[in-house]
């Protein structure tokens, strides 16, 4: 009965290839988020999701491209991933559709290592 | 844009004892700071937040207090134990704005 929950948990892959990982919240809530959290802990979105709607891109590289197939999903893919993509990167999501000012709920976490 | 700045960068107090961390952001227009515990290999997880309308808030041990004047917020946390160990983050947003974290705080709670 996890809230927020993503797969997979670690990812592990060359330069160069495509990945995608998966996100789904059962919370019932309007907003879902992509994080990103570096090795130095610094946490940064990514992208911000509302009804299958992209309501927010933090200037992160066209290479990285969410997908929301319905408002429980947001899956992220990774194209011609770089060694500077390692990180953890965390799912989201919050209850209303303006985010601002709105308590949000993080899965446990997909640490990606690209070798 | 927003920024939030977060002191210490690394705590370390003996069980039993207080910890207090202090945030400041930037922009007058935030009215919403949540914050967060990391444990390891974990997701963030909500502790406790507050809004600008109210001065300080509390549960159990966690207390939080807002000087929307001086634009800062603090954590404080009473009687630690081990398990308060953890990386904790403060953030600040407002309606439309998205959640800017501070650097974290690298708590460690010595038996």
């Amino acid at each position: 009965d996890t809230a927020v929950s993503q797969t997979p948990k670690y990812l592990v892959t060359q330069m160069g290839n495509d990945k995608s990982i998966k996100c789904e919240q059962n919370l019932g809530h309007d907003t879902m988020y992509w994080y990103k959290q570096d090795s130095k802990k610094f946490l940064k979105i990514m992208f911000s999701y509302n009804n299958k709607e992209l309501i927010i891109n933090e200037t992160v590289p066209n290479r990285f491209s969410p997908k929301s197939p319905d408002k429980a999903h947001l899956n992220l893919h990774i194209n011609s991933l770089e060694l500077g993509d390692s990180a953890v990167y965390f799912c989201a999501s919050s209850p209303h559709r303006d985010s601002g000012g709105d308590t949000q709920y993080f899965g446990p976490g997909t640490r990606l290592t690209v070798l | 844009g927003e920024n939030v700045e977060q002191h210490p960068s690394t705590l370390s107090v003996q069980e039993g004892d207080s910890a207090v961390i202090k945030c400041t952001y930037s922009d007058s227009a935030s009215n919403y700071f949540p914050w967060y515990k990391q444990e390891l290999g974990k997701g963030p997880q909500l502790i406790i937040d507050i809004r600008s309308n109210v001065g300080e808030k509390k549960d159990q041990r966690i207390a939080v207090t807002l000087n929307k004047t001086a634009k800062h917020f603090s954590l404080h946390i009473t009687e630690t134990q081990p398990e308060d160990s953890a990386v904790y983050f403060c953030a600040a947003s407002s309606r439309g704005q998205n959640f800017v974290f501070g650097p974290g705080t690298r708590l460690s709670v010595l038996p």
